[in-house]
């Protein structure tokens, strides 16, 4: 079993709809999660950051963390074509020893 | 502030040859760390460097070897090229060590081995 389990899509959706990307993880040492998003050709930019369970709100993204049940999540209010790109899921432990384990990624279209 | 930049952003090479790729961080910034990205594994850990040390590794052969020089600007090498070893290699860099320092990603390097 991976360490982190990330739905590769492709998921293609209307202009203006809600868009739900999720992960799940195996590895309760996790604490950190992360959100990047990766457009075609570029480098991942971190979009969202969280420590604990919980949600945590930045304009039209909302990530949230449940870590009883291992999944975390990543909402896209009015989705907008611009938002069309690879969505990845990062995880990582504490400690000097913390590295970034990424889900595979979840490929996002936004259909104007 | 000038972003992290990768050279070559392309590299074609042979199964055997060895391949050098370059990471130049954002200013200031004193952590690199080296990814492999394919479409079948996705994004792997390769290594951190932080005051030219290897800091941590990821599960990579000894192949893949890095180093990080004074500026911290850093390099990695994988040698005896494989045909699997065709991916896109990322560098990003942080400020410092720790999971709530924010990675910035470079564009990557291409690689692809004939």
């Amino acid at each position: 079993q991976k360490e982190v389990e990330q739905d590769p899509g492709p998921l293609s959706v209307p202009e203006g709809a809600i868009v739900s990307l999720n992960c799940t993880y195996s590895n309760s040492a996790f604490q950190y999660f992360m959100w990047y998003r990766q457009y075609s050709r570029k480098g991942p930019e971190l979009l969202m950051y969280t420590y604990s369970s919980g949600n945590k709100e930045d304009g039209r993204f909302t990530a949230q963390v449940d870590k009883s049940s291992k999944y975390i999540s990543l909402f896209i209010r009015d989705s907008q074509p611009s938002d069309s790109a690879t969505y990845l899921c990062a995880m990582a432990t504490g400690g000097s020893n913390y590295k970034l384990t990424f889900g595979k990624g979840t490929l996002l279209t936004v259909n104007p | 502030k000038a972003g992290v930049t990768q050279t070559p952003r392309y590299l074609i090479k042979t199964r055997g040859q060895q391949v050098t790729l370059s990471c130049s961080p954002i200013s200031g910034h004193r952590s690199v760390s080296w990814y492999q990205q394919t479409p079948g594994q996705g994004l792997q850990f390769l290594f951190e460097y932080f005051s030219e040390t290897q800091r941590n590794k990821g599960n990579f052969p000894g192949r893949f070897s890095g180093r990080q020089f004074s500026n911290s600007r850093s390099e990695m090498n994988v040698s005896t090229l494989e045909l699997g070893d065709s991916a896109l290699y990322l560098c990003a860099s942080s400020h410092s060590r720790g999971a709530t320092d924010t990675q910035y990603f470079g564009p990557g390097t291409r690689l692809t081995v004939l």
